[in-house]
């Protein structure tokens, strides 16, 4: 089965810092790839995906996310954070042909004004 | 506006009585899913179902159950709550096919004493 891995659980920030994320799965095929935000109080929401094609995916807000088959990563990154970035986010992924999404156990970052 | 309602929000019950969380969808969505979120966690996946009367075992399944009589609700029973159960449960659904993230709902907190 497949695992993911968020090796920062807690990332602290001051605003207009740059962002970068850790993912890192475990599953040897080919996969797909997501990040998701939790906002404090809030459900999860999709924040960007990738199946295929361009490595480099954008998604909502400012985020992107670059996927490096041969380092088995999914790396979340944001240039310029800001106070409402403020959240926890996980990485996720599935093996291709299969629905069931596995979760990684999540990155709060807290973005200091 | 189609959405993903979970109910109640919060529930307060005791150890060994039987509870049922409502989870209801108007996306027309084919896969339904139940997460649990612990702090040191992330989501583990406790049930998931591909369409009506599919359902499926996920990573924490003991102790709970779910039915699917219809495309809309997943509802999620514990058959006799224990406090390990103390948890905030999401509900989340998808169109059928690999390709697509997930809509989770508002949550449930529950807290078993």
């Amino acid at each position: 089965a497949q695992s993911v891995s968020q090796h920062n659980h807690h990332v602290i920030l001051s605003e207009a810092a740059s962002l970068e994320l850790g993912c890192n799965y475990s599953y040897g095929g080919t996969v797909n790839l997501f990040w998701y935000v939790q906002y404090p109080g809030q459900h999860l929401q999709l924040l960007l995906k990738y199946f295929s094609g361009d490595p480099l995916v954008k998604g909502i807000k400012g985020f992107e996310a670059e996927f490096i088959k041969s380092k088995f990563s999914f790396n979340l990154r944001k240039p310029s954070v800001q106070w409402s970035d403020t959240a926890e986010y996980f990485c996720a992924v599935n093996r291709k042909g299969y629905q069931k999404v596995t979760f990684g156990i999540g990155t709060k970052l807290q973005v200091i004004p | 506006d189609a959405e993903i309602t979970q109910s109640p929000r919060h529930k307060i019950t005791e150890t060994g009585r039987q509870v049922t969380l409502a989870c209801h969808q108007t996306w027309n969505h084919n896969n339904m899913f139940w997460y649990r979120q612990d702090l040191g966690h992330g989501l583990r996946l406790i049930h998931y179902s591909y369409g009506v009367h599919d359902t499926n075992k996920g990573e924490v399944s003991d102790g709970y159950s779910v039915s699917r009589s219809n495309t809309e609700d997943l509802p999620l029973t514990l058959e006799s709550a224990a406090s390990s159960q103390t948890s905030v449960y999401f509900c989340a659904s998808s169109p059928a096919g690999e390709a697509y993230g997930y809509t989770f709902g508002s949550g449930t907190r529950l807290t078993v004493v």
